[in-house]
């Protein structure tokens, strides 16, 4: 694998279940993100961690709750969910927290709540 | 803090024809811009950013952007578009004492034959 990838794809969830979102990255990077694309809306960023420390929690309802066991790999949890939190979750990484570090995005996964 | 409106929700343009997305930024002091393509089923990848210097940045692709103080613009061309360039682009900005990216909504750029 390179780059960075997410996994699943695909993500299909009723109000009332848990479940959660991978994110791996293969570039040795030490920053990671993750950010919420709604159809026609910009980017939001929710979650930042650097050297596996969260340094931003952007006003993110407590139904979401990151994890970052380590440089390389970003979780984030899910349980009851609201129909507005059906998005385009994407993870990114760079190199350092710093806005000329070019961040490198993952796929995403798909989520649609029910 | 900084923001980005890109006005084309939507553009179509022929194949081989030139293309120019429109990007305006809200900043007080000089702007860090980027400009990223997503296309379909995949994540953002960075087509060109400007920090300083030359205002005319070359980018991969094919792409070019150019930045205009007076205008608070960051437009994004290409001569020649081709049909892999079928996508949705984001314009960005970001400050130099901050990290985060704020994006604008996007334009989605269809190529017909």
């Amino acid at each position: 694998e390179t780059g960075v990838t997410q996994t699943p794809r695909h993500l299909v969830m009723g109000m009332t279940n848990k479940k959660s979102l991978k994110c791996e990255q293969h570039l040795g990077h030490n920053a990671m993100y993750w950010y919420k694309q709604s159809a026609k809306k910009p980017l939001e960023l929710m979650f930042v961690y650097n050297f596996k420390e969260q340094t931003e929690n952007n006003s993110v309802p407590s139904r979401f709750s990151p994890e970052c066991p380590n440089s390389s790999h970003l979780f984030l949890h899910l349980h009851t969910l609201q129909p507005e939190d059906s998005a385009l979750y994407l993870c990114a990484s760079s190199q350092y927290r710093d806005i000329s570090y070019e961040q490198y995005f993952g796929p995403g996964t798909r989520l649609t709540v029910t | 803090a900084q923001s980005v409106t890109q006005p084309d929700i939507h553009i179509t343009v022929s194949e081989g024809a030139s293309l120019e997305l429109r990007c305006n930024y809200s900043y007080g002091a000089t702007p860090y811009l980027f400009w990223y393509v997503q296309s379909p089923g995949q994540g953002l990848q960075l087509l060109l950013k400007y920090f300083s210097g030359d205002t005319l940045v070359q980018g991969i692709k094919g792409f070019e952007a150019e930045f205009k103080r007076s205008q608070s613009s960051f437009n994004l061309r290409k001569p020649s578009v081709h049909w892999s360039d079928a996508a949705e682009y984001f314009c960005a900005v970001g400050a130099s004492n901050d990290y985060k990216l704020s994006f604008g909504a996007g334009t989605t750029v269809t190529v017909r034959a």
